[in-house]
């Protein structure tokens, strides 16, 4: 399975915009997945299918995937939004996540 | 409401085998589309998936621990299991399991996890 990567670290402004990004090959056709994990919990399903939120999700939260990159982004961003997010992807029937962010709210 | 939760061992000793138990509710392992996977988390790292097995008994593997792992369901107990061998230092970490389903394909309940320490 290929190798998925995301950069280490975003950080952003409270009531701004974080933008996620998520690298791999043809990751446009893996159905890209994001999970939210705060310290000492464990991870939370945000996006599923490259932009779907499930139920309970807020709005703020949305995605995109096109050719290599997929894209979370967290508009109005909220201190409860800090947190390390990982990107998914489904290669082949089997899943990989990517290398994590650690998203910093300032 | 799907609920999981992880059990076994806290601490193992290099070269000794790993034995995990997901005991979930609120779904059928025997339900079409469902399954149940392992994902585990080292130390200040990230999510690495490990093993799925779904309704039909289909399993998937980690490619580069797919001779030591082995993952079995027991659909009248609502568990899942889930055998890691030769246990080495850097397979310390949080070992989740978590619900999936095939049209989503993604992970989304998760249980608790349990911390494994491989330690002499």
């Amino acid at each position: 399975s290929s190798e998925v990567t995301q950069p280490p670290s975003v950080s952003v402004s409270s009531g701004q915009t974080a933008t996620i990004s998520c690298s791999g090959d043809n990751l446009e056709y893996k159905y890209i997945s994001w999970y939210q994990q705060k310290a000492g919990q464990s991870p939370v399903l945000v996006i599923y299918h490259d932009y779907k939120r499930p139920s309970g999700i807020p709005e703020r939260f949305s995605g995109s995937n096109s050719g290599n990159t997929a894209t979370l982004i967290i508009t109005g961003t909220q201190a409860m939004d800090e947190a390390d997010y990982y990107c998914q992807a489904w290669d082949d029937s089997t899943y990989v996540f990517g290398t994590g962010t650690k998203v910093t709210v300032l | 409401q799907i609920t999981l939760k992880e059990s076994g061992p806290t601490v193992v000793r290099p070269t000794e085998t790993l034995t995990l138990t997901c005991t979930f509710s609120g779904f059928s392992l025997s339900a079409s589309g469902v399954g149940v996977g392992w994902i585990r988390q080292p130390p200040g790292k990230a999510l690495e998936w490990l093993a799925l097995t779904y309704w039909d008994d289909d399993r998937r593997y980690r490619p580069s621990l797919r001779s030591r792992l082995t993952i079995t369901k027991d659909t009248s107990k609502n568990q899942v299991v889930l055998i890691l061998t030769n246990m080495d230092p850097l397979d310390t970490a949080t070992y989740y399991c978590a619900h999936i389903v095939t049209t989503v394909k993604a992970f989304d309940v998760w249980g608790q996890g349990t911390t494994v320490t491989v330690s002499s």
